[in-house]
């Protein structure tokens, strides 16, 4: 059991280009979350998801888009990168079926936008 | 955005001492958390509280869901070096799984 996995762990983009960065969960969750997190600011909802082919926006979704095609993966797509998209991103899945809903957060990817 | 107010935003304090810090919202959580996250790591849960007025433990932690379910309470009791980090809250609205609202965290440092 893995718990949640993201790839890669480190990145860096110049303005304009696009990447994709991926979030796995083995953990059969049905919730899963995308959060940025910026010094002095905590962690900021991107994205969040309920459900395979279910996703709504988070506090923070302009510059950001995702999808859920499968229970397992949750991938952030960054169509045209800007220098304040210069981040650390954490992915976050927890389960519905739970009555103690809490999340389980991935160990980050770090991204450098030139 | 709406944001939980966290404090301190840091504290250094020496091995042994007993370590306090709280969060505040101008809105009603139902679900209270405090997160733990070491350097070039994701957060990691230390305690959740479910209900106002719950007083809960984890070894030398302790959290205080507020009575109205407005603010929340962490206490380090004995610090140790590797209580080294930053910690966080979380709040979480009714029906809103998956969306947690985050303090903007207290960095923690223990000199030996």
């Amino acid at each position: 059991n893995a718990g949640v996995t993201q790839t890669p762990k480190f990145q860096v983009l110049k303005t304009g280009q696009s990447m994709t960065l991926q979030c796995a969960q083995d953990m059969n969750h049905e919730y899963m979350s995308w959060y940025r997190q910026d010094p002095g600011m905590g962690l900021r909802l991107i994205h969040y998801s309920v459900g395979a082919g279910i996703t709504d926006q988070g506090e923070v979704p302009n510059g950001y888009n995702v999808s859920r095609s499968t229970t397992e993966d949750f991938p952030l797509r960054l169509l045209s990168a800007a220098p304040s998209q210069t981040s650390v991103y954490f992915c976050a899945s927890s389960d519905r079926g739970s009555a103690k809903e809490t999340q389980y957060f991935g160990p980050g990817t770090r991204l450098l936008v030139l | 955005g709406q944001q939980l107010n966290q404090s301190p935003q840091s504290m250094f304090i020496q091995e042994g001492e007993d370590v306090s810090m709280n969060c505040t919202s101008s809105s009603i959580f139902n679900t209270w958390l405090w997160y733990k996250q070491d350097p070039g790591e994701g957060p990691v849960l230390l305690i959740a509280l479910y209900k106002a007025g719950e007083l809960t433990s984890n070894g030398r932690l302790t959290a205080q869901f507020g009575i109205t379910r407005k603010d929340s309470f962490l206490n380090i009791s004995a610090s140790i070096p590797s209580d080294v980090g930053i910690y966080f809250c979380a709040g979480q609205h009714s029906g809103n799984t998956g969306k947690l609202i985050f303090g903007q965290g207290t960095t923690l440092q223990v000199k030996p």
